[in-house]
């Protein structure tokens, strides 16, 4: 069975930084591409951030670029993503998701609980 | 960039209702479209993916069609379960949400 368990959410300062996990399992990891998508309260979805199944090619939408990293370590089946320069609009649930393929570019087929951050002084 | 936009927002409709949600794209995405069902509190699920083709696990009174601009997705009889906000999305050039139709109890 597919499982991705999202941690490391929570509150932050304005400027502050996060790092939010996704461990992933019942899959070869390293098959898969993977995102990150949040919603804020009340709000629609909005893509974050993708990554290939290798890890050599990230993809950010223009919101979070350049404040944004998004990494994954196939050893241990985790997903991440480091939020640096936090920002109170960047205040949402953050999904990881699982793409339909090792390259990024299909629907996301499977989907993590959410994280939920708070950017908030 | 591509945008997407659903309508209704909101539907209301009852147990046993045809339901029909439309989602147009500001660009053609061929059929790089996928639909979306989210409960409050709930991560998104899967319904159907390349506009017309239904996820494994997922009833088949879910349909899904389109190409180019212009998809639907359409629910034959309306089930208590079915009550939640969907979401298309183009994966054509990036990924693009629809900003959502709640379908609620009449």
């Amino acid at each position: 069975e597919v499982q991705l368990l999202e941690s490391g959410g929570g509150l932050v300062q304005p400027g502050g930084s996060l790092r939010l996990s996704c461990a992933a399992s019942g899959f070869t990891f390293s098959d898969y591409a993977m995102t990150w998508v949040r919603q804020a309260p009340g709000k629609g979805l909005e893509w974050v951030s993708a990554i290939s199944g290798a890890g050599g090619s990230t993809y950010y939408a223009d919101s979070v670029k350049g404040r944004f990293t998004i990494s994954r370590d196939n050893s241990k089946n985790t997903l991440y993503l480091q939020m640096n320069s936090l920002r109170a609009e960047d205040t949402a649930a953050y999904y990881c998701a699982r793409d339909g393929a090792a390259a990024p570019g299909l629907h996301f087929d499977y989907w993590g609980q959410g994280t939920l951050v708070t950017v908030s002084s | 960039d591509i945008q997407m936009t659903q309508s209704p927002s909101t539907l209301s409709a009852s147990v046993g209702d045809r339901v029909t949600i439309t989602c147009r794209a500001s660009q053609s995405i061929s059929n790089w479209l996928a639909w979306y069902q989210q409960k409050p509190g709930k991560a998104p699920k899967l319904l159907i993916y390349k506009a017309s083709t239904l996820e494994s696990g997922v009833p088949s009174r879910f349909s899904g069609s389109g190409s180019g601009t212009e998809f639907t997705l359409t629910i034959s009889s309306l089930q208590p379960d079915d009550f939640a906000t969907y979401y298309c999305q183009q994966y054509n050039t990036y990924w693009t949400f629809g900003q959502g139709t709640k379908v609620e109890i009449k």
